[in-house]
């Protein structure tokens, strides 16, 4: 199994340029993330999905949509990029979660994000 | 909103030494608790979780950590450091009652260095 994949590895935006962040998992999981890493500042979460077409914001949602139309592929996108939103983005899923079930989280490798 | 607290942005330790990363959390219900290793320019790996079946909790590569309720923490250990440990350490809570679709909130990471 590949596990959580995302694409691309690296790219470079130019102020007010648009793209969109790929992430596909192959482990039939419902819930899926979005998170941004910044240096000393651990992972913030931007949205997550609970399952094909529902989607909720996170704690910085601001700058960004997602989209979750099979339990697949949960891409992320930037529509005006901006200089803050120089970041490591990492994809995670995780099976079906409850009161009772601590799944942990599988991450994807990371998209290294520059927004010059 | 669960959070935790990573005492420790840098830890040195000699190859063969004791490794202690310090993480308390903030709950009043019995939490989800997650320990993940990142290497460079790589995912987060899950080390391992805390369930409620047993307060000592061992984990891949060596690692354990154990989750003390009186004093809210659940500290990572690993009895003797080898070279390959160095990396970055984030200790991760979620709520139990589902919030954010039961996301993870990292703490700010710790990074170790082991020094020959």
């Amino acid at each position: 199994n590949a596990g959580v994949t995302q694409t691309p590895k690296f790219r470079i935006l130019k102020i007010g340029q648009s793209m969109t962040l790929q992430c596909t998992q192959d482990m039939n999981h419902n819930y899926m993330y979005w998170y941004r890493q910044d240096p000393g500042m651990g992972l913030k979460l931007i949205y997550y999905s609970v399952g094909a077409g529902i989607t909720d914001k996170g704690e910085v949602p601001n700058g960004y949509n997602v989209s979750r139309s099979t339990t697949e592929d949960f891409p992320l996108r930037l529509e005006l990029a901006a200089p803050s939103q120089t970041s490591v983005y990492f994809c995670a899923s995780s099976r079906l979660r409850g009161p009772a079930d601590n799944s942990p989280l599988h991450f994807g490798n990371g998209t290294r994000l520059t927004v010059t | 909103a669960q959070s935790v607290t990573q005492l420790g942005s840098h830890v040195s330790v000699s190859e063969g030494a004791l490794v202690l990363l310090r993480c308390n959390y903030s709950s009043s219900v019995p939490p989800y608790l997650f320990w993940y290793v990142q290497y460079p320019n790589q995912g987060l790996q899950l080390l391992l979780k805390y369930t409620s079946a047993a307060t000592l909790v061992k984990g891949i590569n060596g690692f354990e950590a154990e989750f003390k309720k009186s004093e809210t923490s659940f500290h990572l250990t690993k009895p003797s450091a080898h070279m390959s440990d160095a990396a970055e350490y984030f200790c991760a809570v979620s709520d139990p009652d589902g919030s954010s679709g039961y996301a993870l909130n990292f703490g700010k990471g710790t990074s170790l260095l082991v020094t020959p």
